[in-house]
């Protein structure tokens, strides 16, 4: 069965601190993967995502995160965070099962602290 | 910019009531998703519409959950009658044409039920 693990549930961290957010998946077919952020009360955004190729991608914000095919990981970094990088944030692969489905991690809450 | 619309934002119900929630998809998506997210939890797929067609509604409890889509535009999310456990937020969500994975899913605000 496909599904996708954040490993930390909450993460506190200072403003303008590294951040890490973790992402594996499992699955027995090719995947696309994604990160999504949500903000209170509004819903999904995406942050970025990987398709092919390049095995680092960037997104919105300075978020960036790299594929690891070896340890199907898929973690999110930030080199410094601000106090307005505080939101859920979600990681997804989409898959093929007949038809293509998006399936979502639990969430990782980020909190900045100042 | 193009956003996803819906409605309501909020809803109060009491169980064994009715409630429905609309969405209205970007222009020329034809892909349309309803999400179910409880509080602390990832969004869970309850239905996916290819134009007018249902393509996965594996999730749906279908004993109390309807959706239609019935123009292959805008979509409409049932429960009859709603259970204390419906407490969630209701999210919507289009994409292009999704015969590729890649396709990114654009999201609503969503609909956040509470059942008393």
């Amino acid at each position: 069965a496909q599904s996708v693990t954040q490993l930390d549930s909450q993460v506190p961290v200072f403003e303008e601190a590294p951040v890490e957010l973790r992402c594996n998946y499992s699955s027995s077919v090719s995947v696309y993967l994604f990160w999504y952020v949500q903000y209170p009360n509004q819903g999904l955004q995406l942050l970025l995502k990987y398709l092919s190729g390049s095995t680092l991608v960037k997104g919105i914000n300075g978020f960036e995160a790299e594929f690891n095919k070896s340890q199907t990981s898929f973690h999110l970094r930030k080199p410094s965070v601000h106090i307005s990088d505080t939101a859920e944030y979600f990681c997804a692969v989409s898959l093929y099962t007949g038809g293509f489905k998006t399936i979502f991690g639990a969430g990782t809450r980020l909190f900045v602290k100042a | 910019e193009a956003e996803v619309a819906q409605s309501p934002r909020y809803k109060i119900t009491e169980k064994s009531q009715a409630v429905a929630f609309w969405c209205d998809p970007i222009s020329g998506h034809a892909t349309l998703y309803w999400y179910r997210q409880i509080l602390g939890q990832g969004p869970e797929l309850l239905v996916q519409f290819q134009d007018e067609s249902v393509v996965d509604d594996s999730q749906l409890p279908k004993d109390r959950f309807s959706a239609e889509r019935l123009k292959g535009v805008d979509s409409t999310l049932k429960i009859q009658p709603a259970e204390l456990g419906d407490s969630a937020m209701y999210l919507c969500a289009s994409s292009l044409r999704g015969r590729s994975g890649a396709n990114v899913l654009t999201f609503g605000a969503g609909s956040r039920l509470t059942v008393l």
